[in-house]
């Protein structure tokens, strides 16, 4: 079946460091990835929706500065967060939905544990 | 953002017992999906919807899109030890918009 692969699974990084996440779509081409992020015991916010040769739509209330996203191929996105800060550490989760017709829904990877001390 | 009305927030119940769970929004979703996390993993999808009225099975669940597109539930029968885990409900209103999801449910088995 369908899978999207995150990576690193995890991170531990210092503050004001800069941290990269990957979001690739293994056997499917996607136009749209979506991230969200997740504190503890919280339920997923979407942050912004990466859209593949253009600039990525951020949800209000994400800096857009801050959290860059990049969507270069129809299989790869990717979340830097730069500058990190403590308060920046919590579980972020992509998705991807295949572009092939049908009703087939988003796929969600593992999801990546951002640590920053 | 906008987030669905999840209940209950939390599920302590006994092996073989069956577990009930809803989703409620203010406004219209024209797809409802169900699905379950475990701890440090991303959800998977248990059960998809697109039809008001629809009720769809996946073994021991089964889910219903609520007529007035503004609910769904999902029910687990015979609950066992690995349905431990958080549920989330999610909604799409049209197209390829992101979905918006409930608080989740947490449902603890109790062997």
């Amino acid at each position: 079946g369908a899978v999207v692969s995150q990576h690193p699974s995890w991170v531990i990084c210092k503050s004001g460091t800069s941290v990269k996440i990957e979001c690739r779509s293994l056997d499917f081409q996607a136009t749209t990835m979506f991230w969200y992020r997740q504190f503890p015991k919280q339920s997923l916010m979407l942050m912004a929706t990466s859209n593949e040769g253009s600039k990525a739509t951020y949800e209000q209330g994400v800096e857009k500065d801050k959290f860059l996203i990049n969507h270069a191929s129809l299989t790869l996105s990717t979340l830097t967060v730069t500058s990190a800060h403590p308060e920046d550490s919590s579980f972020y989760i992509c998705s991807a939905r295949p572009e092939s017709g049908g009703s087939t829904e988003a796929f969600f990877g593992q999801g990546t544990r951002l640590t920053v001390v | 953002g906008q987030q669905l009305n999840q209940s209950p927030q939390s599920m302590f119940i006994q092996e073989g017992e069956d577990v009930s769970m809803n989703c409620t929004s203010s406004s219209i979703f024209n797809t409802w999906l169900w699905y379950k996390q475990d701890p440090g993993e991303g959800p998977v999808l248990l059960i998809a919807l697109y039809k008001a009225g629809e009720l769809t099975s996946n073994g021991r669940l089964t889910a219903q899109f609520g007529i007035t597109r503004k609910d769904s539930f999902l029910n687990i029968s015979a609950s066992i030890p690995s349905d431990v885990g958080i549920y989330f409900c999610a909604g799409r209103k049209t197209g390829n918009t992101p979905l918006v999801f409930g608080k989740g449910t947490r449902l603890s088995v109790i062997a």
